[in-house]
């Protein structure tokens, strides 16, 4: 157990809804990280905040969007959903920016 | 543009036997590199990582090779157990710019017995 915890776990929804994945980082990470993987892919970067303010940016849709509360929850919004954004979304946090990054469990969305 | 390659997708080795994982990147600006095991239906866990000033890591069974010039690491676990089997993702970064990490699309490791 990585620390890092993610809902829903499974979730399936029609094209053109919204959904909200949720992650909850290891207790004293500042840093938050969502990475997509697709089918037999690798993961691929989504966003990055620290501490309540994004970071870093990868190649994230203009349909999807994120972000840290106060108390350093995070956030990953998903709308105007088509069939290709079926994937595993994971979060990860670290302490820092530099500090190794920890995984959760993940989020399986199908989109139907 | 994969700028981390493992061209491998499966490898199946004898219980006791050595393990080698190989990773191939092509961005010159990655300075730190990590390993990460996955099991199904969980999410990948670190597993040993390698900074670009060093050519070897260990960590019991399992050590990081890096060969900078070549652009290459690769993972050696000795021996292998079962227990080993997982998918393994080789992952890079620049820690200059930015800290996201940039995965290989993985090597799915079957220990036999």
């Amino acid at each position: 157990d990585s620390g890092v915890t993610q809902t829903p776990k499974h979730l399936i929804t029609a094209t053109g809804q919204r959904v909200t994945l949720r992650c909850s980082p290891r207790s004293g990470d500042l840093s938050v990280y969502w990475y997509q993987q697709s089918l037999d892919q690798g993961l691929q970067f989504l966003i990055q905040y620290y501490n309540g303010e994004e970071r870093a940016k990868g190649n994230i849709l203009e349909r999807f969007s994120a972000q840290q509360f106060p108390d350093l929850h995070s956030e990953l919004n998903l709308s105007s959903l088509e069939l290709g954004d079926s994937a595993l979304y994971f979060c990860a946090s670290s302490l820092s920016p530099i500090e190794t990054q920890y995984f959760g469990p993940g989020t399986r969305l199908t989109v139907l | 543009d994969q700028q981390v390659k493992q061209n491998s997708p499966s490898l199946s080795v004898q219980e006791g036997r050595i393990s080698i994982l190989n990773c191939d990147y092509t961005n010159s600006m990655f300075d730190y590199f990590l390993w990460y095991k996955k099991y199904p239906a969980e999410g990948p866990t670190f597993l040993i990582s390698i900074s670009s000033i060093k050519d070897k890591n260990e960590d019991g069974r399992f050590t990081v090779f890096l060969n900078k010039s070549a652009k290459h690491l690769s993972l050696h676990i000795v021996p292998s157990q079962p227990g080993d089997s997982a998918v393994y993702f080789c992952a890079a970064r620049n820690t200059g710019t930015a800290s996201k990490l940039t995965f290989g699309t993985g090597t799915r490791l079957q220990v036999t017995l």
